[in-house]
């Protein structure tokens, strides 16, 4: 069966250091994939999406890479903040008509200052 | 003001009820979505609607019924409430199925008791 997994529930950093967030998925073959972020009482929100053709994507301080051969992508936050304390979903869209986002459980991340 | 916006946002319902989540969307999206997030499980999608009169199950839609008889509403009903339907529901919008980006609502918060 399809699967998606983030690779941990929680991750503790440092401000000023970079968050390394892993989304893996097996039994499948996107053609995006989206991360979000969620923030607690509040609905997720698109940060980025990168194409199956794109080894990465950039955006401020995220970068995003897609490895299509490891089924893996890799959500980085360089110079982290508190502010970026919050959970990060990562998203499967296969691409195809009449197929939803399958989400990931999410990785919460906590910057301490 | 434009955007995805969902009522009730906090309701509390005896067992056996029936209740109506509201959703409703002003950017005349074609795709529409509904979603409950879980501890333990993240986002799992109940339903969907690709246009008005267009709906299809996803991963978890026993005991839920959709309709979509206006592009920009999409109410979701329990028809007989569970405890095991308390949960976060979150209702979503987009374009196009695939390669977009998702917006979602704030979430309505169910507890049957």
């Amino acid at each position: 069966s399809q699967k998606i997994e983030q690779n941990s529930e929680a991750l503790n950093i440092q401000e000023g250091k970079t968050a390394t967030l892993t989304c893996n998925y097996t039994n499948y073959s996107p053609a995006y994939l989206q991360w979000y972020r969620q923030d607690p009482g509040r609905g997720p929100v698109f940060l980025l999406l990168i194409r199956e053709n794109e080894k990465e994507k950039r955006k401020e301080r995220l970068k995003v890479t897609f490895d299509t051969t490891l089924k893996q992508s890799l959500f980085h936050i360089t110079a982290s903040q508190p502010a970026d304390s919050a959970t990060y979903l990562c998203a499967l869209d296969p691409g195809q008509a009449g197929t939803a986002l399958i989400f990931g459980k999410g990785t919460t991340l906590s910057v301490s200052s | 003001d434009a955007g995805i916006t969902q009522s009730p946002r906090y309701k509390i319902t005896e067992t056996g009820r029936q209740v109506t989540l509201m959703c409703h969307q002003t950017w005349s999206h074609s795709y529409m979505f509904w979603y409950r997030q879980d501890l333990g499980h993240g986002l799992r999608l109940i339903y969907y609607s690709a246009a008005a009169d267009i709906t299809d199950k996803g991963e978890v839609p026993d005991g839920y019924v959709v309709s979509r008889s206006k592009t920009e509403n999409f109410p979701l009903t329990l028809e007989s409430a569970t405890r095991s339907q308390t949960s976060v529901y979150f209702c979503a919008t987009t374009g196009s199925i695939s390669g977009n980006t998702i917006y979602f609502g704030e979430g309505s918060w169910l507890t049957v008791v």
